[in-house]
């Protein structure tokens, strides 16, 4: 699986977007990225994921540069609930999902 | 509720015992798996069968054995427990060959080996 770099962390006021990046140079054409996040002391959750098109679904916005060299997943309008860390990972969709976590980006929504 | 459910939620226990956690989906997913996550917040994956049967296996010690009694338990037996044993450890789902593939993770076990 191609490894991703993300910054280790980020704040963003409550109400404002949150747009946190990806980058995932050593993409393969038939890789996915897929979004997970981990709010505190819960199981991680997934988000969204996407191949090459832009893709929104009710929590959130993916989009992915033309090369597929980097991605941001955006948060339109954060909530509290948003603090957590969101994992990127580059994927094929097949088989069974070894999914690799890196260290992530942990996510403050400040009030 | 369609979940993925573990127990126990948490697990204190000394070294050398024998402990299990167990893992329910009702999802109908053909695919679960064990993850670890260490006090580093790391998450691994350990474990992953595919209806019943062992398709990932990474490098655990011997100690560990999962045990998939139908596909939708995934069942994780520690031996002789350790001190570096003490972690998280997530049970997750997923059905394989169509969709998304998208994991679906239980809440997790915190297993404390004193």
């Amino acid at each position: 699986d191609a490894k991703t770099t993300q910054p280790p962390s980020m704040d963003c006021a409550e109400g404002r977007a949150a747009n946190l990046p990806c980058n995932h140079s050593t993409i393969s054409g038939n890789e996915y990225v897929y979004w997970y996040r981990q709010i505190h002391s819960q199981g991680p959750q997934y988000i969204i994921h996407g191949l090459k098109n832009n893709e929104t679904n009710e929590m959130a916005s993916l989009i992915i540069t033309e090369d597929r060299k980097s991605s941001t997943l955006i948060l339109p309008h954060a909530t509290l609930r948003d603090t957590a860390v969101y994992y990127c990972i580059v994927r094929v969709v097949q088989g069974a999902q070894k999914l690799v976590f890196g260290q992530g980006t942990r996510l403050t929504i400040n009030p | 509720d369609t979940a993925v459910s573990q127990t126990p939620k948490y697990l204190v226990t000394q070294m050398g015992n024998d402990k299990s956690i167990k893992c329910e989906q009702n999802l109908g997913h053909d695919t679960m798996y064990w993850y670890k996550q260490d006090s580093k917040k790391f998450l691994k994956i350990m474990f992953s069968y595919n209806n019943k049967e062992l398709i990932i296996n990474e490098t655990v010690p011997n100690r560990f054995s999962p045990k998939s009694p139908d596909k939708a338990h995934l069942n994780l037996h520690i031996n002789s427990l350790e001190l570096g044993d003490s972690a998280v450890y997530f049970c997750a789902s997923s059905q394989t060959g169509q969709g998304a593939n998208v994991l679906t993770f239980g809440a997790g076990s915190r297993l404390t080996v004193l």
